[in-house]
């Protein structure tokens, strides 16, 4: 169990410019979650998926967010036209299954200047 | 529809005495609830977690919390504060209503614990 690994760490980039985010779960996961979470809030759910179906996605905040996990094994996240209330850290968990504990990687902390 | 209210942003205790952190709960279903703890810029790592099967649970470092129906409380506490429990902690419900909310988690406001020596 290496634990499941985000990257890059920080992203610091120019508002409009695309971003992409990548995170890798525990092998044998077959849920992944993204979450984001803004400074003193607790993290707010965006999307997840089960294998490489994306079964939630109701709650990515806008249509600039886009998620993909094409093989059911890593899931990219990426931000279009970047703005300043984008900056926050994006999250990613996984887990056996629905009522199974999800694991957390370290986030991915996006700065927009 | 289920949330978490986490009753204090802050806590702050002397090292060696007991921890408090309180949460109230509110879920359609029976829930699972969960306390994640993170430490600055770090993932959020899990500290215990209830499922029904014991009202009481016990997690990692000490730490246990009492799921409490009557009062839909779900409040963690610790013996006695070290220095290394400083840190943000997290209330958590996930949704068991079935469907596509599944498993989705909920998180409370978060309440930061500073322990003084």
């Amino acid at each position: 169990d290496t634990g499941v690994s985000q990257d890059p760490r920080h992203k610091i980039t120019k508002r409009g410019q695309n971003v992409t985010f990548r995170c890798d779960p525990i092998s044998e996961h077959n849920r992944l979650y993204w979450y984001r979470q803004t400074l003193g809030q607790g993290p707010e759910f965006l999307t997840y998926f089960q294998n490489e179906a994306q079964l939630e996605k109701s709650r990515l905040l806008s249509d600039r967010f886009s998620a993909e996990r094409p093989k059911g094994s890593f899931s990219t996240l990426e931000i279009q036209r970047t703005e300043q209330g984008d900056s926050a850290m994006y999250l990613c968990a996984s887990s056996f299954g629905p009522d199974q504990p999800q694991h957390f990687g370290d986030g991915t902390r996006l700065s927009i200047l | 529809a289920q949330s978490v209210t986490q009753l204090d942003s802050h806590v702050s205790v002397s090292e060696g005495t007991p921890v408090l952190l309180r949460c109230n709960y509110s879920s359609s279903y029976s829930p699972s609830l969960f306390w994640y703890v993170q430490h600055p810029n770090k993932g959020l790592q899990l500290l215990l977690k209830y499922t029904s099967a014991a009202t009481l649970v016990k997690g990692i470092n000490g730490f246990e919390a009492e799921f409490k129906k009557s009062e839909t409380s779900f409040h963690l506490t610790k013996p006695s504060a070290h220095m290394s429990d400083a840190a943000e902690y997290f209330c958590v419900v996930s949704s068991n209503a079935g469907g596509t909310s599944y498993g989705k988690l909920t998180f409370g406001q978060g309440t930061i614990l500073t322990v003084h020596p």
